[in-house]
């Protein structure tokens, strides 16, 4: 067990509201990533963290903005929902051993969005 | 840059039945490879994973996949699958030694098996 909550789990939502979904660990994992999941597409990288304030842009950026001011939390935001952006949200944190990289992402168990 | 490939959407196999899961990838750099899967209504898990050395690497479930860099294969296998198998299965690749940014995954096989 990785460690990894996400919530909410489940949201419905209306264009152009604003929508915030939380990643949070217990691992004190340095590496932290936002994924989305779309059928025909895999997953897709949205966001990821290297470090507390320290963000990056991943493949699908357009429309969304993280934040990261402590280790544990890593919150995704849609500023301004559109049905485009109903899909699953993965978290997912890459795992490490005695400060080394183990080559594996660890996964939350997702937060399902439908903008309406 | 790297591409996957899953060249089936889907794969319907009975019970004790072997399966093999296809993944083909474009890259031109070495790459690390992984397999991840995906039971209904969870995140995903790994596998296995290639990064180097044998070609043959073996993963949790009786699940392995063999590294073939002349054919850029890095195909899945289980010789008898049961039914807790079902899931969807994803291919994933990325150059060595860049964390996961550039980690890319195939659009995902999903194994159904029946009795």
């Amino acid at each position: 067990d990785a460690g990894i909550t996400q919530s909410p789990r489940h949201k419905v939502t209306e264009t152009g509201t604003p929508v915030t979904l939380r990643c949070h660990q217990t691992e004190n994992h340095r590496y932290m990533y936002w994924y989305r999941q779309d059928p025909g597409h895999g997953l897709r990288l949205i966001h990821y963290s290297y470090g507390v304030k320290d963000t990056d842009k991943g493949e699908v950026s357009d429309g969304y903005s993280v934040s990261r001011s402590k280790t544990e939390d890593f919150l995704l935001t849609l500023e301004s929902a559109t049905s485009s952006q109903t899909s699953v949200y993965f978290c997912a944190i890459a795992g490490t051993s005695g400060g080394a990289g183990t080559g594996e992402l660890f996964f939350g168990e997702g937060s399902r969005l439908t903008v309406l | 840059a790297q591409s996957v490939t899953q060249l089936d959407s889907q794969v319907p196999v009975f019970e004790e039945a072997p399966v093999e899961l296809r993944c083909n990838y474009s890259s031109s750099v070495s790459v690390y490879l992984f397999w991840y899967v995906q039971y209904p209504n969870q995140g995903l898990q790994l596998l296995l994973k290639y990064l180097s050395g044998s070609t043959l690497v073996k993963g949790i479930n009786g699940f392995e996949a063999e590294f073939n860099k002349s054919q850029t294969s890095f195909h899945l296998r289980k010789p008898s699958v049961h039914i807790s198998d079902t899931a969807e299965y994803f291919c994933a690749v990325s150059p060595p030694n860049t964390g996961f940014q550039k980690l890319v995954f195939g659009t995902g096989t999903r194994l159904l098996v029946s009795p």
